[in-house]
């Protein structure tokens, strides 16, 4: 299968600063690279479809302007969390896909607390 | 609008014994469909994925597909320990989606030794 990473795999921040998140395939290229956010004991919840060389497209109720997201690479997706508050506090997981059915591999995640 | 509906559970089973999961959906043009495995603060983690009717088989998990009845479960034979964890069933809806996946809630499973 395919491996895809995150950086970091944990971060705690104060409440307005912002924080990047970044999404790697390793051994693949990703021009689709996708990003959910998990609450505690909840289901995923896609946010929005990341393209390389074009821009992304947002889930409905996603706030484009606060999730900022680059895909420069065809190895590279950041998601960047802009004016963190603590609600946004969440476990966020990358995705892309590879195959012949663009079977989606998750990267190991990021845990985000902002204080 | 697309949905993938999963019991929440929890399922519990004794060790040793046969587990089943089930998942529907209701996009009848969906043609791929998938199973992932969610330790408890951890990604999902694929265990396999299904695209005509019938059985496939991966060790000790088999995935059934009937598009007829719009259904696709997962069984793990001789459970164990190890494979108590929330399930997700995920489908491919037609492709003007493109390759998003819609998501079920998951079932959380637990294997009592």
């Amino acid at each position: 299968g395919a491996v895809v990473s995150q950086h970091p795999s944990r971060v705690i921040c104060k409440s307005g600063t912002s924080v990047k998140i970044e999404c790697r395939s390793l051994d693949f290229q990703a021009t689709t690279m996708f990003w959910y956010r998990q609450f505690p004991k909840q289901s995923l919840m896609l946010m929005a479809t990341s393209n390389e060389g074009s821009k992304a497209t947002y889930e409905q109720g996603v706030e484009k302007d606060k999730f900022l997201i680059n895909h420069a690479s065809l190895t590279l997706s950041t998601l960047t969390v802009t004016s963190a508050h603590p609600e946004d506090s969440s476990f966020y997981i990358c995705s892309a896909p590879w195959g012949t059915q663009e079977t989606q591999y998750f990267g190991p995640g990021t845990r985000l607390l902002v204080l | 609008q697309k949905e993938v509906e999963q019991n929440s559970g929890p399922l519990s089973v004794p060790e040793g014994a046969i587990a089943s999961l089930n998942c529907t959906y209701s996009d009848r043009g969906s043609q791929s469909f998938f199973w992932y495995r969610q330790y408890s603060g951890k990604s999902p983690e694929l265990i396999m994925f299904i695209y005509s009717n019938g059985d496939k088989e991966d060790g000790r998990f088999t995935a059934q597909l009937n598009k007829a009845s719009q259904y696709v479960s997962l069984l793990i034979r001789d459970s164990q320990p190890s494979d108590s964890a929330t399930y997700l069933c995920a489908v491919r809806p037609i492709m003007e989606y493109g390759n998003k996946l819609v998501f079920g809630a998951g079932t959380i499973l637990r294997v009592k030794s």
